[in-house]
């Protein structure tokens, strides 16, 4: 059981836009903007996409965007490609006693 | 390029010790932050220790008291020796380096290709 939940899967068509949520507490996501999420293709490692909440590293497309309300974390990805088809991790600062927390995962299936 | 390479995985049996290095390049290791993060197959993501930079380590409640992070700075490798090793800790451990938003964890912003440890009789 893992400490954020995210849906277990999503897909969508080509050109199109879908979002994944990221659910967690008072103290994790609600407490702190330092949200990551990560993009993990079949047999490779995860690769940060998304840091402090909304930022992007470096050669990260501008497809991908994430935000924040309350509990709650989302990452939405524009204009589907087949290349996004990926497993995606969120993750959240929760203090100096649990440190940090992941979720669950979710597979993105490009239809 | 800032880079990590792990080694050291394999099969092992229950109750066994396995050590994993991590060689970094790019970027020295005592003056950062760095992770283990495993996924067993099929699993999702979780982080097993964290040694931050002025030596204080960090770890998960189930590898407590079995696993040990620790650094050589001369060769700049990154190790984690695991003991009592179990069923449940066969899984691919990544090595990480952390970036850190004043003195909390912002991302783990690199990681290493993997090493799979198999804990099995």
């Amino acid at each position: 059981q893992s400490a954020l939940t995210q849906p277990a899967s999503v897909s969508g068509s080509p050109g199109q836009s879908i979002t994944i949520s990221c659910t967690g507490t008072d103290n994790d996501i609600g407490s702190y903007n330092l949200v990551s999420w990560y993009q993990q293709k079949s047999g490779k490692a995860p690769k940060l996409i998304i840091f402090e909440g909304r930022k992007r590293p470096s050669g990260i497309s501008n497809r991908f965007s994430a935000s924040k309300s309350g509990n709650t974390a989302s990452l939405t990805i524009a204009g589907l490609q087949a290349e996004d088809e990926a497993d995606y991790y969120c993750c959240s600062y929760a203090g100096t006693i649990r440190l940090v927390v992941f979720g669950g995962g979710t597979k993105l299936t490009v239809l | 390029e800032v880079q990590l390479v792990e080694s050291g995985g394999g099969l092992i049996q229950p109750g066994g010790s396995l050590t994993l290095s991590c060689a970094a390049t790019g970027f020295s290791l005592s003056s950062n932050y760095l992770s283990w993060v495993r996924q067993a197959p099929g699993k999702g993501l979780e982080w097993v220790s964290i040694l931050y930079n002025n030596g204080n380590m960090y770890y998960a409640d189930s590898v407590k008291g079995r696993f040990t992070i620790s650094r050589d700075t001369s060769n700049n490798t990154l190790y984690l020796q695991m003991n009592s090793l179990r069923a449940e800790d066969t899984a691919t451990y990544y090595c990480t380096l952390i970036s850190m938003m004043v003195v909390a964890i912002d991302s783990f912003r690199v990681w290493g290709q993997g090493a799979m440890v198999t804990v099995s009789s």
